[in-house]
């Protein structure tokens, strides 16, 4: 079975500075797609970056990157020069193999950026 | 373009109440999904579609219905409401295939639904 973790529930970070959010998985699949949404308090879900289980390179989206280390399975997302408009839900998801598309995502963690 | 359109947004339902949750995509998406979100947690898939006609379980599937008769549209039906259904529902939708946007969920704003 699948299953993506998320271990911190919450995470601060100081205006301007960088930080890394923890995502593990687990899977038999060879091939499957690793996501990153942001949910502010506003609610609505927002994709931010996609990383393939092929892809050699780390994504990166801006100020989004994500830290890809397929054989520890972690699928880390960094946010560099981090903004108060950063402070939401952050959600890790993968997608499978199979034709559905459909994902399962983590516990999420709450990232809190001080000015 | 609209992308994926929930209605209501908001909807309080006594006990033993039925509802329809209404969802349509402006963007000829193949798949469409309705996920529930308890508060403080991560999203949880209730019912999926890979087209119209076709309707798959997800993970938390009892006391719901789905049908997709239509590519656009994917109303998720709750029958006999119950204080366990109290959740925000989010309806998405995706496309199959190649490129760097296939698979990428578009979700709705989400519909939050109380029952008392």
């Amino acid at each position: 079975a699948q299953k993506i973790t998320q271990t911190q529930p919450g995470m601060f970070v100081q205006e301007k500075e960088a930080v890394t959010l923890d995502c593990t998985y687990d899977t038999s699949d060879q091939s499957y797609g690793l996501f990153w949404y942001k949910q502010p308090s506003s609610g609505e879900m927002i994709f931010l970056i996609y990383q393939g289980s092929y892809d050699e390179q780390n994504a990166t989206e801006g100020r989004y990157s994500l830290n890809f280390q397929k054989a520890r399975k972690s699928a880390n997302l960094v946010i560099s020069a981090s903004q108060l408009g950063d402070s939401a839900m952050y959600f890790c998801a993968m997608r499978g193999s199979g034709n559905t598309g459909k994902l399962i995502f983590g516990q999420g963690t709450t990232l809190q950026v001080k000015p | 373009n609209a992308g994926v359109t929930q209605t209501p947004k908001f909807r309080i339902l006594k006990i033993g109440q039925s509802m329809t949750l209404q969802c349509t995509q402006d963007m000829n998406h193949n798949y469409m999904y309705w996920y529930r979100q308890d508060p403080g947690m991560g999203l949880k898939l209730i019912y999926y579609s890979v087209g119209a006609g076709i309707t798959d379980k997800g993970e938390v599937p009892n006391g719901y219905n789905v049908s997709r008769s239509t590519t656009e549209d994917f109303p998720l039906r709750l029958e006999l409401a119950a204080p366990s259904q109290t959740s925000v529902y989010f309806c998405a939708s995706s496309y199959s295939g190649q490129g760097s946007g296939a698979n990428v969920l578009t979700f709705g704003a989400g519909s939050r639904l109380t029952v008392l």
